[in-house]
């Protein structure tokens, strides 16, 4: 158990829905990821948040959003929702270091399905 | 734009023999490298890691090697077991950037 939790556990749903998914870092990280898994395939970063500000931008949609909350969770939004959309979506975390050094911590993952 | 490319993608080897992955990376201000092992259906864990001033680690079983010139670095498995297959990502982090490989299956079979 990495300290690292995420709800809902699973998530199914139809196209053009919209869901949100939840993060709660380890006690004491200030950062938290979200990254993208789909099938047998490697791991998609999303978005970073530091201490509630958005830190990095990858690979995300405009239809999904994100923000970290005062008391640190962060929450995905996933909107107007496709097939494609289907996959794994990981948080982590990770302690204040040296930039860029920050060992990340991985939750369970929540697995959507949109159908 | 910056990439990690790791190689190979699939990887068989008997129980007891060594496995070798190994990652490139493009971007000149990654200094520190993670290797994670993913279990199907569970999440990345990290199992070692090296910081740019070092050039080898070790722990048990399993080493990393970092050639900052060539950008290379490389995942060794020693004495394979059934439980160490697999999928592994190795990432290479930077400023605020972590950028991840495409992954590698290791099988070992008994």
């Amino acid at each position: 158990d990495s300290g690292v939790t995420q709800t809902p556990k699973h998530l199914i749903t139809a196209t053009g829905q919209r869901v949100t998914l939840r993060c709660s870092p380890r006690s004491g990280d200030l950062s938290v990821y979200w990254y993208q898994q789909s099938l047998d395939q490697g791991l998609q970063f999303l978005i970073q948040y530091y201490n509630g500000e958005e830190r990095a931008k990858g690979n995300i949609l405009e239809r999904f959003s994100a923000q970290q909350f005062p008391d640190l969770h962060s929450e995905l939004n996933l909107s107007s929702l496709e097939l494609g959309d289907s996959a794994l979506y990981f948080c982590a975390s990770s302690a204040p270091g040296l930039a860029g050094q920050e060992t990340q911590y991985f939750g369970p993952g929540t697995r959507l399905l949109v159908l | 734009g910056e990439n990690v490319e790791q190689h190979p993608s699939t990887l068989s080897v008997q129980e007891g023999d060594s496995a070798v992955i190994k990652c490139t990376y493009s971007d000149s201000a990654s200094n520190y490298f993670p290797w994670y092992k993913q279990e199907l259906g569970k999440r990345p864990q990290l199992i070692i890691d090296i910081r740019s001033n070092v050039g080898e680690k070790k722990d048990q079983r399993i080493a990393v090697t970092l050639n900052k010139t060539a950008k290379h670095f490389s995942l060794h498995i020693t004495e394979t077991q059934p439980e160490d297959s697999a999928v592994y990502f190795c990432a290479a982090s930077g400023g605020f950037k972590t950028i991840f490989g495409a992954g590698t299956r290791l099988f070992v079979k008994a």
